[in-house]
């Protein structure tokens, strides 16, 4: 079985502040892991993914994740946080293939100008 | 950018109606899939769907509900009987390929109320 945690249902950063979104996920293999945004009104937007390699990988709109297999984390990481960023953020993963992904519940993230 | 498009946005209907939810995936895609959302819960899988049949569905998927792909463009989730806990948003999303490493594309959703 996998599970994905996002601890946080909140996150909160001033603008020009870096920002983190943590997950942490549990799957029996490899995990290839996910992170989706969602503005409102809107689908889940696909920002990066990591599935080997290089343990930082870097996304859409500056966004970028830590896989770290120890902690079993892959925390969503910004260097300088925009008003724009201001959505709802849901970590998911896949470990079997052809296994749907597993999704986290989301945590909102709230840039303050 | 092409994008996953469902309709309706919202829809209100009562218990043990029928419901369809209807999606149109991004035209080369050929897996697709349905999650749903119940407020202040995961984001959890449904059905997914390639070459016409179900390649997998989870326990919520039940017999009360069926997919359909009528032509070549629309996917479409139906709820034959829906009770109140089927109230939720409902994802549609598709993708090139299958392999874990292919990413999914969702539509904006459909949010369902059965009162």
């Amino acid at each position: 079985a996998q599970s994905v945690a996002q601890p946080e249902d909140q996150v909160n950063v001033a603008e020009g502040n870096p920002l983190t979104v943590k997950c942490t996920y549990s799957v029996s293999g490899n995990p290839y892991l996910f992170w989706y945004v969602q503005y409102p009104n809107r689908g889940l937007q696909f920002l990066l993914k990591y599935i080997t390699g290089d343990n930082l990988v870097k996304g859409s709109y500056g966004f970028e994740a830590e896989f770290n297999k120890s902690q079993t984390s892959f925390h969503l990481k910004k260097p300088s946080a925009l008003v724009s960023d201001s959505a709802l953020y849901f970590c998911a993963v896949r470990d079997i293939r052809y296994e749907p992904f597993t999704f986290g519940i989301g945590t909102k993230l709230q840039v303050i100008p | 950018e092409p994008e996953v498009t469902q309709t309706p946005s919202h829809q209100v209907t009562q218990m043990g109606q029928e419901v369809i939810l209807r999606c149109v995936p991004i035209s080369n895609h050929l897996y697709f899939y349905w999650y749903r959302q119940i407020l202040g819960q995961k984001v959890e899988f449904l059905v997914s769907f390639y070459n016409n049949e179900i390649s997998e569905k989870s326990e919520i998927f039940d017999d009360q509900f069926s997919v359909e792909r009528p032509d070549g463009s629309n996917f479409t989730l139906k709820i034959r009987s829906t009770k109140l806990e089927d109230s939720a948003m409902y994802f549609c999303a598709s993708s090139v390929g299958q392999g874990r490493g292919s990413e999914q594309y969702f539509g904006p959703g459909t949010r369902l109320t059965v009162t």
